[in-house]
């Protein structure tokens, strides 16, 4: 059980365009989802907090008009790198909670790989 | 405030070696602690969490840890190191004065040598 996944798994893009990714949790209802960005050799830095129907909660220097952070059902969240650039070239990972867990224990997804060329 | 420090961003063990990755935590409440496995490309897997009860606790692929209030420690140990444990370890606290999210560590990649 409490399996999240992410889609795509890599994409490439060029400078400018938009690019959507996708996190499902499978079998569960997920009432909180994290999105964290990951850079080679580092740790996970939290982007954004989205509770299921309400505005996401970005982290202090996350440009919110940049990372579009959309989470309408309690199995969906996705996050939308507007007019992507090579500096938002990254690991992307999402995470998702349960409401009833008692101890907020995340789940995380596998992580999509972004190139902007 | 809730933070993690784990000591030594690389370690590097033999095969069969003990293996002992340090994390030490800051919490102003009884913390809920985490280890993370990361492999190459992938996300971050459990490997083993304290909430409460028992200090030593086990976890998947012979990992285990142990809480020690009195050291704020949580390090992770497994008694003889596989190739297969090369990877990345993260350590987490959660953070209920913020929402309840997961504050990391820096990681430690560990090596293990043939």
């Amino acid at each position: 059980g409490a399996v999240v996944s992410q889609h795509p798994s890599r994409v490439i893009c060029k400078s400018g365009t938009s690019v959507k990714i996708e996190c499902r949790s499978l079998d569960f209802q997920a009432t909180t989802m994290f999105w964290y960005r990951q850079f080679p050799k580092k740790s996970l830095m939290l982007m954004a907090t989205s509770n299921e129907g309400s505005k996401a909660t970005y982290e202090q220097g996350v440009e919110k008009d940049k990372f579009l952070i959309n989470h309408a059902s309690l199995t969906l969240s996705t996050l939308t790198v507007t007019s992507a650039h090579p500096e938002d070239s990254s690991f992307y990972i999402c995470s998702a909670r349960e409401w009833k867990t008692p101890y907020n224990e995340q789940f995380f997804g596998p992580g999509t790989r972004l190139t902007v060329l | 405030a809730q933070s993690v420090t784990q000591l030594g961003s690389h370690v590097s063990v033999s095969e069969g070696a003990l293996v002992l990755l340090r994390c030490n935590y800051s919490s102003s409440v009884p913390p809920y602690l985490f280890w993370y496995v990361q492999y190459p490309n992938q996300g971050l897997q459990l490997l083993l969490k304290y909430t409460t009860g028992a200090t030593l606790v086990k976890g998947i692929n012979g990992f285990e840890a142990e809480f020690k209030k009195s050291e704020t420690s949580f390090h992770l140990t497994k008694p003889s190191a596989h190739m297969s444990d090369a990877a990345e370890y993260f350590c987490a606290v959660i953070a209920y004065n913020q929402g309840g999210k997961l504050i990391f560590g820096q990681g430690t990649e560990l090596s293990v040598k043939p």
